[in-house]
C-alpha cells in the first residue's frame, strides 16, 4: 500500500508568516506533487519535483517554494503567508503509470 | 491550452438511484484518464483508461472511455449514501508528468 504522510492536519498561521508544510511517502516514486484544492476551483497544481533537487512550476507557484533534498520528502514553503493562501493543501505522488496517490491533506488558515 | 472539463458540476440523488458522472476533455498527446473519489479527507484513486471502449468495473462503479469523443463517463449503480464524494476526473498527456484534474462533481445521495 503506497502511504503519503503530511506533516500537520490543521494549521493556524498568521500572515507574514513563514510556513512550512512537508510531505513524506514511502513508495520510492520520482513524481511528487503539491496542489491547493478551493470551492469551486478545484485542484490546482502549485509545484511539482521529478527527481531530488529538480522542480518544476505549475499553474499557480507565486508565493510559494518547494523543496526536495531526500527523494521521500517534498516540501512547500510559504515565504510570508498571506490570507488568500487560507486553502486546503494536498500532497501526492505518482507511480510510473500515473497513478496518483494523496496525501491527507493539510487546512491552512491564514489570519 | 489543455483541459479537463467535468459535468455536472453537482448533483443530488436519492439511494438506489444509478447516476452517470461525465468528463471531457482536451489535451494533446493523450495518455491516461483516471477518476478520483474524494469523500472528506484525500482524493482515492478508482480508475485509470487508457483504451477506447474497454469497460472498468469496481463493484457498483464502472467507467468507460471514448477516444473518439474525447470524454469519459462514470457509472454508479444502486447508489447508496456512501458514495456522496466529490468525483474528480483527471487527464495524463504524454508529453510530461503533470496530469491535468477537472473540478470535480459533488455527488450527494440522500437516504
Amino acid at each position: 500500500d503506497v502511504k503519503v504522510t503530511q506533516s500537520s492536519r490543521y494549521l493556524v498561521k498568521r500572515t507574514g508568516e513563514k510556513v512550512f508544510l512537508e510531505c513524506v511517502q514511502d513508495m520510492d516514486h520520482e513524481n511528487m506533487f503539491w496542489y491547493r484544492q478551493d470551492p469551486g476551483l478545484g485542484l490546482r497544481l502549485i509545484y511539482f519535483s521529478y527527481d531530488v533537487k529538480m522542480k518544476e512550476k505549475g499553474d499557480i507557484p507565486e508565493g510559494y517554494s518547494v523543496s526536495r533534498e531526500k527523494k521521500e520528502r517534498f516540501s512547500l514553503i510559504l515565504e510570508s503567508a498571506s490570507t488568500n493562501q487560507t486553502s486546503m493543501y494536498l500532497c501526492a505522488t505518482q507511480t510510473p503509470a500515473y497513478e496518483q496517490y494523496f496525501g491527507p491533506g493539510t487546512r491552512l488558515t491564514v489570519t | 491550452e489543455d483541459k479537463v472539463v467535468q459535468s455536472p458540476l453537482s448533483l443530488v440523488v436519492h439511494e438506489g438511484d444509478t447516476v452517470t458522472l461525465n468528463c471531457s476533455y482536451e489535451v494533446t498527446n493523450f495518455r491516461s484518464l483516471l477518476w478520483y473519489k474524494q469523500e472528506k479527507k484525500a482524493p482515492t484513486f478508482l480508475f485509470m483508461l487508457t483504451s477506447s471502449g474497454i469497460e472498468k468495473k469496481s463493484g457498483r462503479l464502472s467507467s468507460i472511455l471514448d477516444k473518439k469523443e474525447l470524454s469519459s463517463i462514470l457509472n454508479i449503480t444502486a447508489t447508496q449514501t456512501g458514495d456522496s464524494a466529490i468525483y474528480l476526473c483527471a487527464v495524463a498527456p504524454n508529453r510530461d508528468d503533470k496530469i491535468i484534474f477537472g473540478k470535480g462533481t459533488r455527488l450527494h445521495i440522500l437516504p
